[in-house]
């Protein structure tokens, strides 16, 4: 079965600190979404993209935010300066054409300190 | 805010009872999902109802769609200790992303 991978699983970093979290979709997917999970809350939407740009970003998805999709293939989150409130799990997950379910990667779990 | 809200916020069920968890939503969808949590883990997808679907089965999960209520169950049938999870609904409001719920959290004990 197709699966959404990422990577790492794990990540702390500074206060400050710029972190790169990484995503390889599904191949012949179309549209990407980035979620964020605070520990025993909601899954939040963060951002679409579709055909190489943003096409929907929520209120918490503001300017320390980027995501990219550098090679065509792999898709990326970057937090430019990270804040404590922004230790989470964030997980990508990508959607084929169509009414269909969205595969969900196994998240990576953000440590700031 | 259109994120729906599901009830109840935590159930605990005795090993081969039934679990039944609602979701209500608050516009027209294109479909409805349901997703498990375990703890610390990915999503996993369990099943995806669409908006002219009443009802669907798989393997011991039946959910059900009532769009004139807005509103959504999963039934988990002769619960296991390994049904203990998160269980989330998730909408499309017609639009190409998932807007989750606040999500069920199942005790079975064994």
């Amino acid at each position: 079965e197709p699966e959404v991978t990422q990577t790492p699983s794990h990540q702390v970093t500074q206060m400050g600190q710029e972190v790169i979290l990484r995503c390889v979709p599904i191949s012949n997917h179309l549209y990407f979404y980035w979620y964020r999970q605070i520990l025993g809350q909601k899954v939040e939407f963060l951002v679409s993209f579709y055909n190489n740009e943003i096409s929907e970003k929520s209120e918490i998805f503001d300017d320390q935010f980027s995501v990219e999709r550098p090679d065509g293939s792999n898709f990326t989150l970057k937090i430019r300066s990270t804040k404590l409130e922004d230790s989470a799990m964030y997980f990508c997950a990508d959607l084929g054409q169509g009414n269909t379910e969205a595969f969900f990667g196994q998240g990576t779990r953000l440590t700031v300190v | 805010s259109q994120q729906g809200e599901e009830d109840p916020q935590a159930l605990s069920i005795q090993e081969g009872e039934n679990a039944t968890m609602n979701c209500s939503y608050k516009t027209s969808i294109n479909n409805l999902q349901w997703y498990r949590q375990n703890s610390g883990r990915g999503l996993v997808h369990l099943i995806l109802i669409r908006s002219n679907e009443r009802e669907k089965h798989s393997g011991r999960l039946r959910v059900t769609l009532d769009t004139s209520k807005k509103s959504s169950s999963l039934l988990i049938t002769a619960s296991r200790a390994a049904d203990t999870a998160s269980y989330f609904c998730a909408t499309d409001y017609n639009t190409d992303k998932l807007i989750f719920g606040t999500g069920t959290r199942l005790q079975v004990f064994p």
